[in-house]
């Protein structure tokens, strides 16, 4: 079974600094990894996704993340944070079981405050 | 282009009440999704539908029942709320479907929310 660890239930910056969101996984096979953007009483946005065609992604709104195997690690970062990042960020591994995929299993969140 | 629509988004009930939590895509995705979310907690899986059809048991079933009414539509009942069903409802629907492993890196997309409380 897969899992995700997010550290850092609350990371705070200022504008204008860097932002870095960090997820650890564990999973039996093949990682897919996501991470996932919710604003203020909205639903869950994609913000990129590793799809082993490179280890370094790029997603929307400036924001990266670098596949480490080595270190099961699938950190978020922005180089220059913006008032209009704050938000709830998840990182997610997709799963399979043998018997069928097994949707998405999240990590517990990362609230990004931004201090103006 | 709906994506993903979830009603109602918001809802009070009594305990003991039954309710029925709707989601419908227009995007014929095969699998289908319902997870709560909790302060602290994340997003948790309750029940998922690979494909028409078929449902299973997520990371928190109990005290919720499924529906796969067809491709588009896949309901989250709940029998007699309680108060520890509080909590803000996420339908999400994905391409993925059984075991089609060429979509595993698909993302899923998500509705609005519903945000239930049970007093």
């Amino acid at each position: 079974a897969q899992s995700v660890t997010q550290l850092g239930s609350h990371v705070s910056v200022s504008e204008g600094a860097l932002v870095l969101l960090r997820c650890n996984y564990s999973s039996s096979v093949p990682p897919y990894l996501f991470w996932y953007v919710q604003y203020p009483n909205q639903g869950l946005q994609l913000l990129l996704k590793y799809t082993s065609a490179a280890t370094l992604v790029k997603g929307i709104n400036g924001f990266e993340a670098e596949f480490k195997k080595s270190e099961t690690s699938f950190h978020l970062t922005k180089p220059s944070a913006h008032m209009s990042d704050a938000a709830e960020y998840f990182c997610a591994v997709s799963g399979y079981s043998g018997g069928g995929a097994d949707g998405l299993t999240f990590g517990k969140g990362t609230h990004l405050i931004i201090q103006p | 282009n709906a994506g993903v629509t979830q009603t109602p988004k918001f809802q009070v009930l009594k305990t003991g009440q039954s309710m029925t939590l709707q989601c419908a895509q227009d995007m014929n995705h095969n699998s289908m999704y319902w997870y709560r979310q909790d302060p602290g907690m994340g997003l948790r899986l309750i029940y998922y539908s690979a494909s028409e059809g078929t449902t299973d048991k997520g990371e928190v079933p109990n005290g919720y029942n499924v529906s796969r009414l067809n491709k588009r539509e896949f309901s989250l009942r709940l029998e007699s709320a309680a108060p520890s069903q509080t909590s803000v409802y996420f339908c999400a629907s994905n391409i993925l479907g059984g075991e089609r492993l060429e979509f595993m890196n698909t993302e899923a997309f998500f509705g609005q929310g519903t945000r239930l409380t049970v007093v």
